[in-house]
């Protein structure tokens, strides 16, 4: 089956430090991956995502690579910000059995950030 | 445009009551999907309509949790002699198409005494 670990939290941070989430997965069939985001009160966000091997996703200064080989999809930040303070949600789909849609998630990882 | 939305925000139940969730799609969002969170956890696959047909419950824990999208828009989760073991937040999401990005609601937490 499908599953996703990824490091527990809560994580707390510095403005301006550096992030590193990590998200390891296995999978049958041939992933896609993602990383969610949920500010406080709000609905799950899609952050960024990447489809297949070495692809790399990036949006609003995060970074994630698909790295096949270490089955990893780690999410970092150079610089973060107060305002990046949420719970983040690794996750994937599959091509396998004909329920590609179905999203496997992680447990989620508080991040804190303090001015 | 709107996002997709749910209601209630917050339900509490006795135990044994049935509840009822509602979920509004994006507009024009032929799938959709049901998932639940219970607390300190991911998010779990429920259940997936493709316009009004229910394509997949795989993921529904029992038969008392049913679902439905009548006309292909909104769809209702519902919840027969609800458990303690129902707690939890349980949230809708919609993409355009089966393997589009799902968008998701805010969630409606659910809480059985």
């Amino acid at each position: 089956g499908n599953s996703v670990t990824q490091m527990e939290g809560p994580v707390t941070l510095s403005e301006e430090a550096f992030l590193t989430i990590n998200c390891t997965y296995t999978a049958t069939g041939y992933p896609s991956l993602f990383w969610y985001v949920q500010y406080p009160g709000e609905g799950l966000q899609l952050l960024l995502k990447a489809t297949k091997a070495d692809d790399k996703g990036s949006n609003k200064g995060f970074e994630a690579t698909y790295r096949k080989e270490t089955t990893s999809f780690h999410l970092e930040k150079g610089s973060v910000q107060v305002s990046d303070s949420a719970v983040y949600f690794c996750a994937l789909t599959t091509n396998s059995g004909g329920s590609n849609y179905k999203l496997t998630f992680g447990k989620g990882t508080l991040l804190t950030v303090n001015p | 445009g709107a996002g997709v939305s749910q209601s209630p925000r917050y339900k509490v139940a006795k135990r044994g009551q049935d509840v009822a969730l509602r979920c509004d799609p994006i507009s024009g969002h032929v799938s959709l999907f049901w998932y639940q969170q219970a607390l300190g956890q991911g998010p779990e696959f429920l259940t997936y309509f493709q316009n009004e047909a229910q394509l997949d419950k795989s993921g529904l824990p029992s038969d008392r949790f049913f679902a439905e999208r009548p006309e292909g828009s909104v769809s209702t989760l519902k919840i027969q002699r609800t458990q303690q073991e129902d707690s939890a937040v349980y949230l809708c999401a919609s993409s355009a198409s089966e393997r589009g990005t799902q968008y998701f609601g805010p969630g409606t937490r659910l809480t059985v005494l």
